[in-house]
């Protein structure tokens, strides 16, 4: 599983309050994304990194900041989360074989 | 924008058949094709892919195709099993960058006993 982990696995929250969302590799990989996955949208991309402090926006990147500050580690903030943000978070690490995909993480914004 | 179409949306067969998943492509210099298989709850797999400088692949049971000019490729599983029941992805990189891919939207398979 490349060594991606994601916490936490699952979080109900509450409109408007912020969340963070991490994702962790073990195999010092320079890109990683933040997708989401949604019923009849398949994967879209929120937020990638290409290195440390290196981050830029994806396809569906409103309402959501990122941050890396160790190669190992890239965060998605929800600065206020509304109910159109629940959805299942994958985080995905790129190796020299293509993308691999963490375990993701059920948000749901009540 | 680049855009990834999959069809169909649903495919449903008989165990043993052959299965067939089609997916078009906007951007003409996208040149990394992947698939992927996601079983219920799970994450997704990558299972195969093609890049552009070849026309087929093959790995067991599974066989990707790409036509360039056509900008199509299908994904191709033959003498299908139960096991092979899933949500299927099909995705295309973003110019030549194959560290960012566009997916379509899934085909959901089901293999009948």
């Amino acid at each position: 599983d490349a060594g991606i982990t994601q916490s936490p696995r699952h979080k109900v929250t509450e409109t408007g309050t912020p969340v963070t969302l991490r994702c962790h590799q073990t195999e010092n990989h320079r890109y990683m994304y933040w997708y989401r996955q949604d019923p009849g949208h398949g994967l879209r991309l929120i937020h990638y990194s290409y290195g440390v402090k290196d981050t830029d926006k994806g396809e569906v990147s409103d309402g959501y900041s990122v941050s890396r500050s160790k190669t190992e580690d890239f965060l998605l903030t929800l600065e206020s989360a509304t109910s159109s943000q629940t959805s299942v978070y994958f985080c995905a690490i790129s190796g020299d074989s293509g993308q691999y995909f963490g375990p993701g993480t059920r948000l749901t914004v009540t | 924008g680049e855009n990834v179409e999959q069809h169909p949306s649903t495919l449903s067969v008989q165990e043993g058949d052959s299965a067939v998943i089609k997916c078009t492509y906007s951007d003409s210099a996208s040149n990394y094709f992947p698939w992927y298989k996601q079983e219920l709850g799970k994450r997704p797999q990558l299972i195969i892919d093609i890049r552009s400088n070849v026309g087929e692949k093959k790995d067991q049971r599974i066989a990707v195709t790409l036509n360039k000019t056509a900008k199509h490729f299908s994904l191709h599983i033959t003498e299908t099993q139960p096991e092979d029941s899933a949500v299927y992805f099909c995705a295309a990189s973003v110019g030549g960058a194959t560290n960012k891919l566009i997916f379509g939207t899934g085909t959901l398979l089901a293999v009948q006993p």
